[in-house]
């Protein structure tokens, strides 16, 4: 079956501008997670989705970044007013049983802010 | 606070050969979950091998097996006959609950 899906596959924008990241998760999968993979670096989580129930937002950098996820499936990541420390690659990954098993990933976005 | 440690940036091993990756991390928590992903040039997180702290039979995979201290929190990953396609990067992770979290990564370059 098809994998998580992940548009657009790269992204450059200039300061300032505000983006939209999206993710398709694997059909039937519950959960899905937003990740930061900036240069050099591991994985910085930043938004949890599970089900219906209200979003784990703990990791979210600032309140120029929003997530949300509409009828249990695709999600949107969207960053206002973009920044440069912003660029980075942008993974989504969803999981078909909370927490506790595998997370399958997209190819992820690179964001590139001039 | 939850951390994952990988203490080895960058790791080269000759074709056909052994190489152990190494990692460690800190939770209060005592039922968890700890990962090995790997991400190929080409972006693709892949998940390598999965183990259940509540088990103490270290998990093995075709060529990847785990020697899984949970006493010592440490989780490293061997990669048997090593192969050009296991060049990489190599992350390890735990999930104590919803979060994963994630180590820096080791990168791998297996030699002709």
């Amino acid at each position: 079956g098809a994998g998580v899906s992940q548009s657009p596959s790269n992204k450059v924008t200039e300061k300032g501008k505000d983006v939209e990241l999206r993710c398709d998760p694997i059909s039937g999968h519950t959960a899905l997670y937003w990740y930061r993979q900036s240069l050099g670096q591991g994985l910085e989580f930043l938004i949890y989705f599970q089900g219906n129930s209200a979003p784990d937002k703990s990791g979210l950098p600032s309140d120029r970044f929003s997530a949300e996820r509409t009828g249990g499936s695709v999600s949107t990541l969207t960053i206002q007013r973009t920044q440069q420390e912003d660029s980075a690659v942008y993974l989504c990954a969803s999981s078909s049983v909370r927490g506790s098993y595998e997370q399958y990933f997209g190819p992820g976005t690179r964001l590139t802010v001039t | 606070a939850q951390t994952v440690t990988q203490s080895q940036p960058e790791m080269s091993v000759q074709e056909a050969e052994t190489v152990t990756l190494s990692c460690t991390y800190d939770t209060s928590e005592s039922n968890y979950y700890l990962f090995w992903y790997k991400q190929p040039p080409s972006r693709q997180m892949i998940l390598v091998i999965r183990q259940e702290a509540y088990k103490q039979q270290n998990a093995t995979e075709n060529r990847f097996s785990v020697n899984f201290q949970k006493a010592a929190k440490s989780f490293s990953l061997k990669i048997s006959d090593s192969q050009l396609g296991d060049t990489a990067m190599y992350f390890c992770a735990f999930n104590p609950g919803n979060q994963f979290y994630f180590g820096t990564g080791t990168s791998l370059t297996v030699i002709p």
